[in-house]
Order: structure tokens, then C-alpha cells, then sequence
């Protein structure tokens, strides 16, 4: 069965600095997705990024990157510069025959 | 914004009762999920459809039912509601069903339903 673990509860960053928010994950498929989202206080769940299992680059989406290590079977996602608008809930997620969600991390950027 | 909508944004009710939470995906999408997120379960995956068929069922209680229309809107129904039904309950849409072969599947939610059960 698929699996994903997010160990941080709560994360901490100062404006303008970079922070990791770590998943790993757990599944016999070869081919599958993992996707990263972001959901603010407001409560809509936002799609920020996706890493396919076959991709040979990491992903990257304007200050969002996907640190995708396939044997350890992580999928850390590294936020730059971080703004106080990044202060929000992220979940990692991956898919198969159904996608299963983290628990989350709260991230809070400090200004 | 996603392109996902959901109706209503938000459902006060009393336990035992019956509601129906309205999702109309985005342009060209035939894959429908829905999905519950409460404090204690976090974010749950309920169900799937494909183009008006069930594709996939996950922790879905048998008082819940979800159908998608040949529209391509969806609409769950909770029934005997009860106190623990509280929660955020999300649709998503995506253009591809989900399967190992299929893993650029990415759904795009809706802002979500927020059921009371008081």
C-alpha cells in the first residue's frame, strides 16, 4: 500500500530565506506521481508542483523546487525566498490508483 | 482560481439529517474525487468518477453516495449525518483517471465545502 510521511508538524523560516519541508514516501509502484500542495488559512488546497517517478531532473516552478531522491524515496520540497504569503499548511501527495495525502506540515514565515 | 466549483461554501445542519454538496469540475475534465478533511483524519480520499462512472472508492461510509452526471458534475450525498461528519469536504478534477501508467494525473480542488453538524 502506498504511503506518505511528512515528519514536521511545524516549521519555522524567516522572510527571505529558504526552507526545506521533507516527504518521504512508500509504494511497490515504478511508475507513479508525487505532487506537492499548499493550502492557506482560507482552505482552498492549491497544486504547486509535480515530480513524475520516471523524471530525470528535478521539478521546478518559479521559487518552488522538488528535491526528488528516488532511491530514498524523498520528495523534499524547497521553497526560496520565502514570503510571508508562503505561511500555509503543505501536503505531499502521490498518486497510484488514488492519492494519498501527508499529514501536512504548517509552515509559518516570520518577517 | 482553480476552475473547480463547489456548492454551497459552506453547510450548518443537525445530526440525522441528509445533504447534498454540488461539484461542477473544470472545463474538459472527466475525472471527478472527492474528498473529506477533518482534524483527526486529515485529508481522506472518499471517491472517484470517470466520466460518470466509479472508478475508484476509498474510506467512504455507506451513509455517503456520490453520482456524476453526464454534465460531468458531481454531487455527494451524506446521509444520518452524524456530529463526526464535521469537516472540509473537497472535490477535485483532473483530465485523466488515476493509474500507475497515468502518474501526470494532477487534480485541481475546488475551495471546498465546510460542513457543521451541530
Amino acid at each position: 500500500a502506498q504511503k506518505i510521511t511528512q515528519t514536521q508538524p511545524g516549521m519555522f523560516v524567516q522572510e527571505k530565506e529558504a526552507v526545506t519541508l521533507d516527504c518521504t514516501y512508500d509504494t511497490s509502484d515504478q511508475s507513479y506521481g508525487l505532487f506537492w500542495y499548499k493550502q492557506p488559512s482560507s482552505g482552498e488546497m492549491i497544486f504547486l508542483i509535480y515530480q513524475g517517478s520516471y523524471d530525470e531532473q528535478n521539478a521546478t516552478e518559479g521559487r518552488y523546487s522538488l528535491n526528488f531522491q528516488k532511491a530514498r524515496k524523498s520528495a523534499n520540497l524547497v521553497i526560496s525566498a520565502s514570503q510571508l504569503g508562503d505561511s500555509a499548511m503543505y501536503f505531499c501527495a502521490m498518486n497510484g490508483n488514488d492519492m494519498r495525502f501527508g499529514a501536512g506540515t504548517r509552515l509559518t514565515v516570520k518577517p | 482560481d482553480s476552475g473547480v466549483t463547489q456548492t454551497p461554501k459552506h453547510l450548518i445542519t443537525a445530526t440525522g439529517q441528509r445533504v447534498t454538496l454540488r461539484c461542477s469540475p473544470r472545463s474538459g475534465d472527466l475525472s471527478v474525487y472527492w474528498y473529506q478533511q477533518s482534524l483527526d483524519q486529515g485529508l481522506q480520499f472518499l471517491i472517484q468518477y470517470y466520466n460518470g462512472e466509479e472508478r475508484a472508492k476509498g474510506n467512504i461510509l455507506e451513509r455517503f453516495s456520490a453520482q456524476q452526471f453526464p454534465d460531468l458534475h458531481s454531487e455527494l450525498n451524506l446521509s444520518s449525518l452524524e456530529l463526526g461528519d464535521s469537516a472540509l469536504y473537497f472535490c477535485a478534477s483532473s483530465s485523466r483517471t488515476s493509474g500507475s501508467l497515468l502518474a501526470k494525473n494532477i487534480q485541481y480542488f475546488g475551495a471546498g465545502t465546510r460542513l457543521s453538524v451541530l
